[in-house]
């Protein structure tokens, strides 16, 4: 059964220092999405992507944040700057269609220090 | 604001017995609905969705949830519990109108079935 999948599994970064979360969506999936959990808070949307831009991002998505599809496989998530609130869990998940269910990876917990 | 609240933070069950995981949200218009489940250290899995028709949808190992236009609730039920059913729960929302996808989550229920 196709999965989405991640890496690292946990990233451990210094504040100020900037990070790429790696992910592979469900490979004839056309819908992107980034989502965060801090510890013991909600699951947050971050942004979507879709067609090779953001489709809508949330307020948590600000400069320092970018998202990018490099080649026909990958999508990726860069924090320029960490800061320690951005410690996390981070998810991407995938979907074939816009009314679809998303799929998710399994995340990567991003340890700001 | 937009919101979904699941009010139950842990719902314990013994196994054999129905159980229901409760979800309700705020949301203008016919939002479509999900629940998702997470064990520990995966991803949040898929069960099930409503989209559009019957108020009573099946999903995965047996799960099943019942969305009431009225009261804006979209709960979780199963007829009979497994211990192996013990993870982490979340219903999530998107409105209808949002074309970016973006999904509102609950905070999660944790689901305990003993023995």
């Amino acid at each position: 059964e196709p999965e989405v999948t991640q890496t690292p599994s946990h990233q451990v970064t210094q504040m100020g220092q900037e990070v790429i979360l790696r992910c592979v969506p469900i490979s004839n999936h056309l819908y992107f999405y980034w989502y965060r959990q801090i510890l013991g808070q909600k699951v947050e949307f971050l942004v979507s992507f879709y067609n090779n831009e953001i489709s809508e991002k949330s307020e948590i998505f600000d400069d320092q944040f970018s998202v990018e599809r490099p080649d026909g496989s990958n999508f990726t998530l860069k924090i320029r700057s960490t800061k320690l609130e951005d410690s996390a869990m981070y998810f991407c998940a995938s979907s074939g269609q816009l009314n679809y269910e998303q799929y998710f990876g399994p995340g990567t917990r991003l340890t700001v220090t | 604001a937009q919101s979904v609240a699941q009010p139950e933070d842990q719902v314990n069950v013994a196994e054999g017995n129905p159980l229901t995981v409760k979800c309700t949200y705020s949301v203008s218009g016919n939002p479509y609905l999900f629940w998702y489940v997470q064990y520990p250290n995966r991803g949040l899995q898929f069960l099930l969705k409503y989209i559009t028709g019957d108020n009573l949808v099946k999903g995965s190992y047996g799960f099943e949830a019942e969305f009431n236009k009225s009261q804006t609730s979209f709960h979780l039920k199963k007829p009979s519990a497994l211990v192996s059913d013990s993870a982490l729960y979340f219903c999530a929302v998107r409105p209808y109108y949002n074309q970016g996808g973006k999904l509102i989550f609950g905070q999660g229920t944790e689901l305990s079935v003993k023995p």
